[in-house]
């Protein structure tokens, strides 16, 4: 048990919709990191937010984009959904740069 | 990014020992060796992580070499839970916030047999 919770667990989108998927941590855990894993890969960086900013992107486009709140909780958003963004999307947060906390992630499908 | 190189796969028996093996002739002096291990339908867990000295803790040991050009993960006595995928990762000591970044590579699939 991480202390956190991404939800949703599965969703199924059509190509070219948005989607939302959400992020809950440890109180006190001001650094949030999301990660796209790829069936049979490892994790790929998407973007950091420490402090309600990000501060950090991987190789991602625009329509990746994401949110931190005052609560700390996270969101990331895609636009313009494609076939290749089909993936587990990670959630993982930090309390320093030691060691990180992910969730069980999202699975997402587009169809 | 320094770049990490794992076997892709290892096998071990159950109440074995089990070495898992990294090499990261890159790294800088500034580089943490992190390692994480992901089970099935799982996000990754922190194993570990060391910059110079050996570690130990409850779940295994990390051991590094002189010249932290490779470093392996020791589990003491694989169980059937310890299968998953092992990633050898490196992370910046210094500067900044951006310690978020994770850069994961394959990483090596452990299978425990019974």
């Amino acid at each position: 048990e991480t202390g956190v919770t991404q939800s949703p667990t599965h969703l199924i989108k059509t190509r070219g919709q948005q989607v939302t998927l959400r992020c809950s941590s440890q109180s006190g855990h001001n650094t949030v990191s999301w990660y796209q894993q790829a069936l049979g890969q490892g994790p790929q960086f998407i973007f950091q937010y420490y402090r309600e900013e990000e501060n950090g992107r991987g190789n991602f486009p625009p329509r990746f984009s994401g949110l931190q709140f005052p609560n700390y909780s996270s969101e990331l958003n895609v636009n313009a959904l494609e076939l290749d963004d089909s993936a587990l999307y990670l959630c993982a947060t930090h309390l320093s740069r030691t060691e990180a906390f992910f969730g069980q992630g999202t699975r997402l499908t587009v169809v | 990014d320094a770049k990490t190189t794992q076997p892709n796969s290892m096998e071990s028996n159950e109440e074995e020992p089990v070495h898992l093996p990294c090499n990261h002739s890159t790294i800088s002096g500034t580089d943490y060796i992190h390692w994480y291990r992901q089970l099935p339908s799982q996000g990754p867990e922190y194993v570990i992580h060391g910059l110079t000295s050996n570690v130990n803790n409850r779940m295994a040991s990390l051991a590094i070499a002189e010249d932290r050009k490779s470093s392996t993960l020791i589990l003491h006595r694989a169980t059937l839970r310890d299968a998953a995928v092992y990633y050898c990762i490196l992370s910046p000591r210094v500067g900044g916030t951006s310690y978020g970044k994770l850069t994961f590579g394959q990483g090596t699939i452990l299978t425990v047999h019974p």
